[in-house]
């Protein structure tokens, strides 16, 4: 059973269009995360959920909206997208402690081209 | 510029040979993490360090965070094609759960 798992693995879609990433995590942790990796492979949070709130946004353009229906999940909705979104973004989740994010479970990351 | 900078940015070793990365920052690190990545694959997490001073190893990886905790760096042992990859380095820089990372060293091993 895969720990994190986020589906697509791979989208392209055209400039303009709406698409949405879905991520499962079955480890009952408390907090989910979406990460943005560029192609210099720099890897920047985007958004941080606990217990289905919403913890961190990291001046994220309102054209990304996460959502989370149940602890187990946290999706990402992404409206009129733009050719600067082409990217890996990556699920995590972990049983974060005070100060502590904890280790961080990754899913496999899904590529999304932008044309 | 980064909250974390990484060095080198990118590194080419031969087989055998040992090799250090580091990650640096300005701030308390409240907790410090390493993680390897493969290409096309997600984020195996190696080792988390919290207190100053401390060390960790696992197989020929060694991973230490200084006394101020500031700075941790990252040591391998007689290197193997297997360890090529990104490492990673992320951190806990203030109170919240936000782990920001390096801009990350690719390693390469040469046979």
């Amino acid at each position: 059973d895969t720990a994190v798992s986020q589906t697509p693995k791979y989208l392209v879609t055209q400039m303009g269009n709406d698409k949405s990433i879905k991520c499962e995590q079955n480890l009952g942790h408390d907090t989910m995360y979406w990460y943005k990796q560029d192609s210099k492979k720099f890897l920047k949070i985007m958004f941080s959920y606990n217990n289905k709130e919403l913890i961190i946004n990291e001046t994220v353009p309102n054209r990304f909206s996460p959502k989370s229906p149940d602890k187990a999940h946290l999706n990402l909705h992404i409206n009129s997208l733009e050719l600067g979104d082409s990217a890996v973004y990556f699920c995590a989740s972990s049983q974060a402690t005070g100060q502590n994010t904890g280790e961080l479970f990754f899913g496999e990351g899904s590529r999304l081209t932008v044309l | 510029s980064q909250e974390l900078e990484q060095s080198p940015q990118s590194l080419i070793v031969q087989e055998g040979k040992n090799l250090t990365i580091n990650c640096t920052s300005s701030k308390t690190l409240y907790g410090l993490y390493w993680y390897k990545q493969k290409y096309g694959e997600g984020l195996i997490f190696l080792m988390m360090l919290q207190k100053g001073g401390e060390e960790k190893s696992h197989e020929k990886i060694t991973a230490k965070l200084d006394e101020k905790k500031q700075q941790s760096s990252l040591h391998i042992t007689a290197s193997q094609p297997s360890h090529a990859g990104i490492y990673l380095c992320g951190a806990d820089m203030e109170y919240g759960n936000k782990l920001v990372f390096g801009a990350g060293t690719i390693l390469r091993v040469k046979s």
